[in-house]
């Protein structure tokens, strides 16, 4: 069966305190690992998408990479804006996409 | 270029009653899809839709249904509503490509009395 597990559950920062969100799956034929933001009330916004083995990509203080078996989305240097659930999903055979539960991070100035 | 519209934005309804939400994706996707999203389950696929036709469907009961128009825009209803139907329902436009990212809306808030 198809499953994202995200680690840390909530993770508490002080500004400018870097550190790393893990999200481990395990799935048949990966088509896509993407991650989220989201902010209370609000839907998921977009972040990154990768698709293989050795991928980064980088947005401002973030950075996501991707391995055979888990993805990171390291936060450098952290603001208190940054503070938000980020949410990773795989798309495997299907359209649908299989979320983790969330990383939720607080960060404090 | 506009971003997925979901309406309403609130809802409160009563067990037993039916409920219709709506979303209007990006210009130029043609395909939508819908979750739900519970402090318990997390977010949890119900269905896509592509070219008005159901292209996949989630683990959830037959009181959950959906379609989509010729414009793309898709309705979801869900029928005979339980307490436990108290959700966050996200809709989602994309690219029909798989692998492609996924643009949600703000969502609406269904609360069940």
């Amino acid at each position: 069966e198809d499953q994202v597990t995200q680690s840390p559950e909530a993770l508490r920062l002080q500004e400018g305190e870097s550190s790393s969100l893990n999200c481990s799956y395990t799935v048949s034929g990966l088509r896509g690992l993407f991650w989220y933001r989201q902010d209370p009330g609000k839907g998921p916004e977009f972040l990154f998408t990768l698709y293989s083995a050795g991928e980064e990509k980088e947005k401002e203080r973030l950075k996501a990479t991707l391995t055979k078996k888990e993805s990171f989305l390291h936060i450098t240097a952290p603001k208190p804006e940054d503070s938000a659930t980020y949410l990773c999903a795989v798309q495997a055979g299907g359209t649908a996409l299989i979320f983790g539960k969330g990383t939720t991070l607080s960060v404090s100035s | 270029k506009a971003g997925v519209t979901q309406t309403p934005r609130y809802l409160i309804k009563t067990r037993g009653q039916q409920v219709t939400l709506s979303c209007s994706p990006i210009s130029g996707h043609r395909s939508v899809s819908w979750y739900q999203q519970t402090p318990g389950q997390g977010l949890q696929f119900l269905f896509e839709y592509f070219s008005e036709t159901q292209r996949n469907k989630g683990n959830f009961p037959g009181r959950f249904s959906g379609r989509q128009f010729s414009n793309s825009r898709s309705e979801m209803n869900v029928s005979t509503l339980e307490l436990g139907d108290s959700a966050l329902y996200l809709c989602a436009s994309s690219s029909p490509v798989r692998g492609t990212e996924a643009f949600f809306g703000q969502g609406t808030r269904l609360t069940v009395v």
